[in-house]
């Protein structure tokens, strides 16, 4: 959806790195949202924010920090990688009721 | 908490027959929405259909159709006349109505259409 853009695509990084992962929006909603997916548990919410400088931890938020200085953009940093992290990271936005429209995914390989 | 369970983790039919995908859920909200999402090879996320809990009637999209049954906390998806391109993970999601629509994703269910 051209609303939601991530970056980068994919991404292999060395353990004890930091990463920092990229959404930005352009539909200029409220809501942003960082979920990781992983074979049998679907997607995990991590952080999530309802407005500049506002954010919330999710259910899988260890090791992971966020923040949204601009509405249109919210970014995901694992401050030192772990290969448990290694994972397809999605961002989403929403408007109230709506659903969702998810960005296009990040795959995360930490090696 | 809430949480979201599809007991069928991967499911076959041949194309053109009708397919039903399970999922039960736990809340005790009043109030809420259930979506079902396809995600295809491409690993992209689309919405496929959309329910809000006040509303009794099932949601439609064309072939595919809904049967939600709230006291049961049941909400099945049916994909009628299944074509090639259906096959995908599908996840059912539920969402709350207050503040941040923070959605809980079950487990998701493999669908493969055959020729």
């Amino acid at each position: 959806d051209a609303g939601i853009t991530q970056s980068p695509r994919h991404k292999v990084t060395e353990t004890g790195t930091p990463v920092t992962l990229r959404c930005h929006q352009t539909e200029n909603h409220r809501y942003m949202y960082w979920y990781r997916q992983d074979p049998g548990h679907g997607l995990r919410l991590i952080h999530y924010s309802y407005g500049v400088k506002d954010t919330d931890k999710g259910e899988v938020s260890d090791g992971y920090s966020v923040s949204r200085s601009k509405t249109e953009d919210f970014l995901l940093t694992l401050e030192s990688a772990t290969s448990s992290q290694t994972s397809v990271y999605f961002c989403a936005i929403s408007d109230r009721g709506e659903g969702y429209t998810f960005g296009s995914g990040t795959r995360l390989t930490v090696v | 908490a809430q949480t979201v369970t599809q007991s069928q983790p991967e499911m076959s039919v041949q194309e053109a027959e009708t397919v039903t995908l399970s999922c039960t859920y736990d809340t005790s909200e009043n109030n809420y929405y259930l979506f079902w999402y396809k995600q295809p090879p491409s690993r992209q996320m689309i919405l496929v259909i959309r329910q809000e809990a006040y509303k009794q009637q099932n949601a439609t999209e064309n072939r595919f159709s809904v049967n939600f049954q709230k006291a049961a906390k049941s909400f099945s998806l049916k994909i009628s006349d299944s074509q090639l391109g259906d096959t995908a993970m599908y996840f059912c999601a539920f969402g709350g109505n207050q503040g941040a629509q923070k959605l809980v994703f079950g487990q998701g269910t493999r669908l493969t259409i055959n020729p």
